[in-house]
């Protein structure tokens, strides 16, 4: 079973950039997770997706990142402009409706730096 | 609000020894807790799930035990071995609204030759 998917693996940037990242779920996985790692510290939920509907995305600065999920698949996280506190590994992760766990599967990162 | 905290931060042992790392969280109304491996440059891995109601979870040589009333957890490592060198990332579930997690800041374990 392929994992979850995530392009581009790192992005330098300057601040005042534009930048987006890619993710695919796993198949059939019909939760999708977009958290943002700032270094020395652990993941934090920007926005979750259920289907092509947002579940929570209370923690996402809305003045500057947006995402979508159109076709209820594969997602994009967009930050415009970008500051350099937005530095950091935004990791995609999905999960099943089915079964009781809820458990999350999370792609490689993408590392972000912003200059 | 739920707050996760791990400590130590880092942790240095010898192969060989067994050891353990903790995983605090102040509101004990969880779904499940999820100890995750994070090694450098990479995204995180699943090792343990334990569901509220259960005591422990074990596998290999990870044991994980989950005591919601006291708001701890414990990962258990026995006879570490260098490539066990990673951070190690406890999450909690909560029960109500969007199921998604809280992260402590982890441990960062070395394991020496």
């Amino acid at each position: 079973e392929a994992g979850v998917a995530q392009s581009p693996r790192y992005k330098i940037i300057e601040k005042r950039q534009s930048v987006a990242f890619w993710c695919n779920p796993i198949s059939g996985h019909a939760t999708l997770y977009w958290y943002q790692q700032i270094l020395g510290q652990g993941p934090k939920l920007l926005i979750q997706f259920q289907n092509n509907g947002v579940v929570d995305d209370s923690q996402l600065p809305k003045d500057r990142f947006s995402a979508e999920r159109l076709k209820g698949v594969d997602s994009t996280l967009k930050i415009q402009p970008a500051k350099l506190e937005d530095s950091a590994v935004y990791l995609c992760a999905s999960s099943s409706v089915l079964g009781l766990s809820y458990e999350q599967y999370f792609g490689p990162g993408t590392r972000l730096t912003v200059t | 609000k739920q707050e996760v905290t791990q400590i130590p931060a880092a942790l240095s042992v010898p192969e060989g020894e067994n050891l353990v790392l903790n995983c605090s969280f102040t509101d004990s109304a969880i779904y499940n807790l999820q100890w995750f491996r994070q090694d450098p440059g990479k995204g995180l891995t699943s090792l343990l799930l334990i569901q509220s109601s259960q005591r422990e979870q074990t596998s290999g040589r990870l044991n994980a035990s989950l005591d919601k009333s006291s708001g701890r957890s414990t990962l258990y490592i026995a006879a570490s071995q260098p490539g066990d060198s990673a951070t190690y990332l406890c999450a909690v579930r909560r029960w109500t609204g969007a199921n998604n997690l809280f992260f402590g800041t982890g441990t960062r374990l070395t394991v020496i030759p």
